[in-house]
C-alpha cells in the first residue's frame, strides 16, 4: 500500500536540542516538500526537493535543516536556531504537476 | 512574490444551501491554481485544479484572472462537505511548490 509516512506524530522537545522529523515515501515520487502549519496562518513551505542530492530552501528555511540522500527519505532538523518551533509539520510528495501533493498524516513538534 | 488571501476563516451555511468559499490571488505571472480539501481525522488532499476545469464532489473552480479570483463553488451543500478548505498557487516556473492561503473552515448544518 503506498504512501506517505511521518514519524513520529508527537515530539516533545527541550529548548537547546535539535530534533529530526522523518518523513518517507514508497510512492516514487520524485519531489518532496516541508511544509509548517500555525493556526490562523495556513502551510509555510520550509525545504523543498525536486530530485535525489538537491533541495532548495522555501520562504521560512532559517532553523531547519534537510538532506535527501534517498528517493524515499527528506528528514527535516529542527535546529535550536529556530526561535518558535512549536507547530504540526507536514511532509508531502509529488510525482508531477497534474496530480498534487501527497500529504503525510504530520508531526506535532511541542518544545518543552 | 506570490500570496493566496483567503479572507474567511469560518463559513457556516445550511444543508441544500449554496456555497462560496472565497480566493485571491496575487501574482504577476500566469498561476496554476488548486483547492485542497482536510475532512476531519483525514490527510489533507487534492480537490480539484483549475487547469483540468472539473467538478469534484459537486464542487467547481474558476480562474477569474481579471479579478485574480479562484472561488470555489458548489450549489447544494451536504453534510459531508463540511471540511477545512485551503486555496494554493503554484507560479510559473516555480518548481511545483504550492504557496497556500490561510485556509476556510466550512460547516454545514442541518
Amino acid at each position: 500500500d503506498g504512501g506517505i509516512t511521518q514519524s513520529p506524530k508527537y515530539l516533545f522537545r527541550k529548548e537547546g536540542q535539535n530534533v529530526t522529523l522523518s518523513c518517507e515515501q514508497n510512492l516514487n515520487h520524485d519531489a518532496m516538500y516541508w511544509y509548517r502549519q500555525d493556526p490562523g496562518q495556513g502551510l509555510r513551505l520550509i525545504y523543498y526537493s525536486q530530485i535525489v542530492n538537491d533541495f532548495q530552501k522555501g520562504d521560512i528555511a532559517e532553523g531547519y535543516s534537510v538532506s535527501r540522500e534517498k528517493k524515499e527519505s527528506f528528514p527535516l532538523t529542527v535546529t535550536s536556531a529556530q526561535k518558535n518551533p512549536t507547530a504540526f509539520y507536514l511532509c508531502a510528495s509529488e510525482a508531477d504537476w497534474a496530480n498534487g501533493y501527497t500529504f503525510g498524516s504530520g508531526t506535532r513538534l511541542t518544545v518543552v | 512574490a506570490q500570496r493566496v488571501t483567503q479572507p474567511e476563516k469560518l463559513l457556516s451555511v445550511f444543508k441544500g444551501a449554496p456555497v462560496e468559499l472565497k480566493c485571491n490571488y496575487s501574482y504577476s505571472g500566469s498561476p496554476e491554481l488548486f483547492w485542497y480539501v482536510q475532512y476531519s481525522r483525514q490527510r489533507l488532499q487534492l480537490l480539484l485544479r483549475h487547469i483540468s476545469r472539473e467538478s469534484i464532489k459537486g464542487f467547481t473552480a474558476d480562474l477569474n484572472k481579471g479579478e485574480t479570483s479562484f472561488h470555489l463553488k458548489k450549489p447544494f451543500a451536504q453534510e459531508e462537505d463540511s471540511a477545512m478548505y485551503y486555496c494554493a498557487l503554484s507560479a510559473s516556473g516555480g518548481g511545483n511548490k504550492l504557496t497556500f492561503g490561510t485556509g476556510t473552515q466550512l460547516k454545514v448544518e442541518l
